[in-house]
C-alpha cells in the first residue's frame, strides 16, 4: 500500500508528552521519517532512521516502531515544537514510490 | 553541509510548463535520490518525483504522463518539468535530497536537506 495515515491534529499541554502515530504497511519494512513544518518554513528532518535525531534537534523528540504503526514521541512539549508534522517512508508495493502522511497539526496549550 | 538552492518562474498560464530547477552546493551528487515535493496552499507534502545521479527516475503515478526529472550532473542540478499545468497545480515546490538504506532488515528512507521552496501560482 502506498498511503501513510496520521491524526489531523492533537493538542498537548505546556511541558507534558505527546505521541503523533503514523499507520501504513509500508511501516512493517520501512522505518518512518518524521518532519517538522513552521507556516512559511520548509519541512525540517527530526527522526529518521530507528530513532535518530539530525544535529540540533533537540532529545525531547523520539521515534519508536511496532508493526505497521510509527510514533513520533515529544517528552516535555515546548510552545516552539507548535508545528504540523509529517511521516514519510518509501512504499513497498513495488513501485518505489515516497510517500507522505497527511500532517498533524500539533496545538501546544 | 550539503545546501539546496531552487529557482523558477513563479506565475504560469493554464496549459503551460513548469520548469524549476536545484543546485546541489557543499556536498556530494551522487548516492542520492533527489527529489521534487510540492504543498498546495492549506495542504499536505505531496512528493512527485526522484532522480538519482545516473538518471535513474521514479515518479508519483498521479503526476507521472506530465512530469520530467532530469540531471545535470556537470552542474550539481536536477531539474523539474511539469506540462499542461492547471489552478490544482498551483503550490509551494521543494527540492529535497533524499537517502536510502537498510538496517538489519529494516529500510530507512529520509530526507534530510530541502530547498527554500518556490511558490508557483497557475492563473489566467
Amino acid at each position: 500500500s502506498s498511503e501513510l495515515t496520521q491524526d489531523p491534529a492533537v493538542s498537548v499541554a505546556l511541558g507534558q508528552t505527546v505521541r503523533i502515530t503514523c499507520q501504513g504497511d509500508s511501516l512493517r519494512s520501512y522505518y518512518a521519517s518524521w518532519y517538522q513544518q513552521k507556516p512559511g518554513q520548509a519541512p525540517a528532518l527530526v527522526i529518521f532512521g530507528k530513532n535518530n535525531r539530525p544535529s540540533g534537534i533537540p532529545d525531547r523528540f523520539s521515534g519508536s516502531s511496532s508493526g505497521n504503526t510509527a510514533s513520533l514521541t515529544i517528552t516535555g512539549a515546548q510552545a516552539e515544537d507548535e508545528a504540523d508534522y509529517y511521516c514519510n517512508s518509501r512504499d513497498t508495493s513495488g513501485n518505489h514510490q515516497v510517500v507522505f502522511g497527511g500532517g498533524t497539526k500539533l496545538t501546544v496549550l | 553541509q550539503v545546501q539546496l538552492q531552487q529557482w523558477g518562474a513563479g506565475l504560469l498560464k493554464p496549459s503551460e510548463t513548469l520548469s524549476l530547477t536545484c543546485a546541489v552546493y557543499g556536498g556530494s551528487f551522487s548516492g542520492y535520490y533527489w527529489s521534487w515535493i510540492r504543498q498546495p496552499p492549506g495542504k499536505g507534502l505531496e512528493w512527485i518525483g526522484e532522480i538519482n545521479h545516473s538518471g535513474s527516475t521514479n515518479y508519483n503515478p498521479s503526476l507521472k504522463s506530465r512530469v520530467t526529472i532530469s540531471v545535470d550532473t556537470s552542474k550539481n542540478q536536477f531539474s523539474l518539468k511539469l506540462n499542461s499545468v492547471t489552478a490544482a497545480d498551483t503550490a509551494v515546490y521543494y527540492c529535497a535530497s533524499g537517502s536510502v538504506g537498510v538496517i538489519t532488515n529494516y529500510y530507512f528512507y529520509y530526507m534530510d536537506v530541502w530547498g527554500r521552496g518556490t511558490t508557483v501560482t497557475v492563473s489566467s
